[in-house]
């Protein structure tokens, strides 16, 4: 079974600086995502980057940019110019393709807080 | 704009009182995901419907079922609510090829 594991509970960040979350996960598997979620406070949860396996270019979008070891099973996310809108959980997620479907496994999160 | 919405976004049942939560789609996606998420904790999948195909984890609690009469909605009902079963209640949906799940708000559901 496919296990994802988010060693940071908390993190807090000045405004405008860099934060790295950290993500491992294990699996056997060779063709999968990954995916980073945001869920701000009371506010529903949404897409930050995804990474498929079979890519060695790390993911980017924007401020976000991902740090993809598949050898190491690591999936961290940097947030660049960190911003107070950043302030939510994230939450790393895996998931195996079966098919169309695939059910996403997720980390226990990392609440990240931007301080002004 | 295309979007998932979850109705209603809060509900209060009563202990062993049968309660359903709603979820619709505009996004026209054939697989609708449903999580439980307690609090400050991550998602967990309860099922997931391919189209009309149901899905169930196998923790899932029996207390637990959906219905999907179409592509656009799906229902979750929770036959005899425990108080263990406050939590947000997450609908999602996604089609391939990319794998992304598009969220709603969330219902969260207080027993008492």
């Amino acid at each position: 079974a496919q296990t994802v594991t988010q060693s940071q509970p908390e993190m807090s960040v000045q405004e405008a600086e860099t934060v790295t979350l950290s993500c491992t996960y294990d699996t056997s598997e060779n063709n999968y995502y990954l995916f980073w979620y945001k869920q701000p406070p009371s506010r529903q949860m949404i897409l930050v980057i995804r990474q498929e396996a079979y890519k060695q270019q790390n993911a980017t979008e924007n401020r976000f940019s991902v740090n993809f070891q598949k050898a190491a099973k690591s999936f961290s996310l940097k947030i660049s110019d960190s911003q107070l809108g950043d302030t939510a959980m994230y939450f790393c997620a895996f998931m195996k393709p079966e098919g169309n479907t695939g059910k996403l496994i997720f980390g226990q999160g990392t609440t990240l807080q931007v301080k002004p | 704009d295309a979007m998932v919405i979850q109705n209603p976004r809060y509900q209060v049942t009563q202990f062993g009182k049968p309660v359903t939560l709603s979820c619709s789609q505009t996004l026209n996606h054939n697989v609708m995901y449903w999580y439980q998420q307690k609090s400050s904790q991550a998602p967990k999948l309860l099922f997931h419907y391919y189209d009309k195909d149901f899905n169930n984890e196998a923790d899932t609690p029996d207390n637990f079922q959906s219905r999907r009469p179409n592509t656009s909605f799906c229902f979750l009902d929770i036959r005899s609510p425990g108080l263990g079963d406050a939590a947000m209640y997450l609908c999602a949906t996604s089609t391939g090829p990319t794998y992304e799940q598009y969220f709603g708000p969330g219902t969260r559901l207080t027993v008492t």
